[in-house]
């Protein structure tokens, strides 16, 4: 097991329901991170967030909300979604940035299936 | 636009043998080269890095090259086992120190008996 924790690993939601995505990270990292991963398709960056702050948003629709209440927790939130955002939802933590081009630790994944 | 690419199709290959993976990339220039495993329904977990000015790098069975030149790299599993098979996700990153890794969609690896 990696010391980054996901729940639930799957999920299943309507397109007018509203639910969460939880991340936990027990590595002591500064950043933390979401990917989606689609069938077929490379894993896709889609929020950076450093000592909780987020630095990036790669152009991710606001049906998608992230929350970082701390280094060691990631939330993402989820409402109103499409039949296409059904994927899995990798989180992944790392000591910084990248200034020693950092690996990323990442969680099992949540499995989403959006009908 | 950064485009990475690997093998498309899946790997076969005989327990013993020494399976090669290829990650090649264009407009980009990276300054690190990650390699990951990944089990079907779980997250990728790292393998080994490789600096834009190695040319290559070693852990146990395992062995990476990065040509800058060539814009390619070599992933290589020595004495491959059955408990090999997985996919494996080249990734690149740059000097900015965003954290962001831009990844290929990976190359299936099964190893027979």
């Amino acid at each position: 097991e990696t010391g980054v924790t996901q729940t639930p690993r799957h999920l299943v939601m309507g397109m007018t329901n509203k639910k969460s995505l939880k991340c936990e990270q027990h590595l002591g990292h500064n950043a933390m991170y979401w990917y989606k991963q689609s069938a077929k398709k490379p894993l896709e960056l889609m929020f950076v967030y450093n000592f909780k702050e987020q630095t990036e948003n790669n152009s991710v629709p606001s049906r998608f909300s992230p929350e970082c209440p701390n280094s060691s927790h990631l939330f993402l939130h989820l409402h109103t979604l499409q039949p296409e955002d059904s994927a899995l939802y990798l989180c992944a933590s790392s000591q910084g940035l990248g200034d020693a081009g950092t690996e990323a630790f990442f969680g099992q994944g949540t499995r989403l299936t959006v009908v | 636009s950064q485009k990475i690419e690997q093998n498309s199709e899946a790997l076969n290959i005989q327990e013993g043998k020494t399976a090669t993976l290829t990650c090649n990339y264009t407009n980009y220039s990276p300054a690190y080269l990650q390699w990951y495993r990944q089990d079907p329904g779980r997250g990728p977990v790292f393998l080994l890095l490789i600096r834009e000015n190695e040319k290559e790098k070693r852990k146990e069975r395992l062995k990476v090259t990065f040509d800058t030149t060539l814009k390619q790299s070599l992933f290589h599993i020595t004495a491959s086992q059955p408990a090999d098979s997985a996919t494996y996700l080249c990734a690149l990153s740059g000097s900015s120190n965003t954290g962001k890794l831009i990844f290929g969609q990976g190359t299936t690896l099964q190893v027979k008996p």
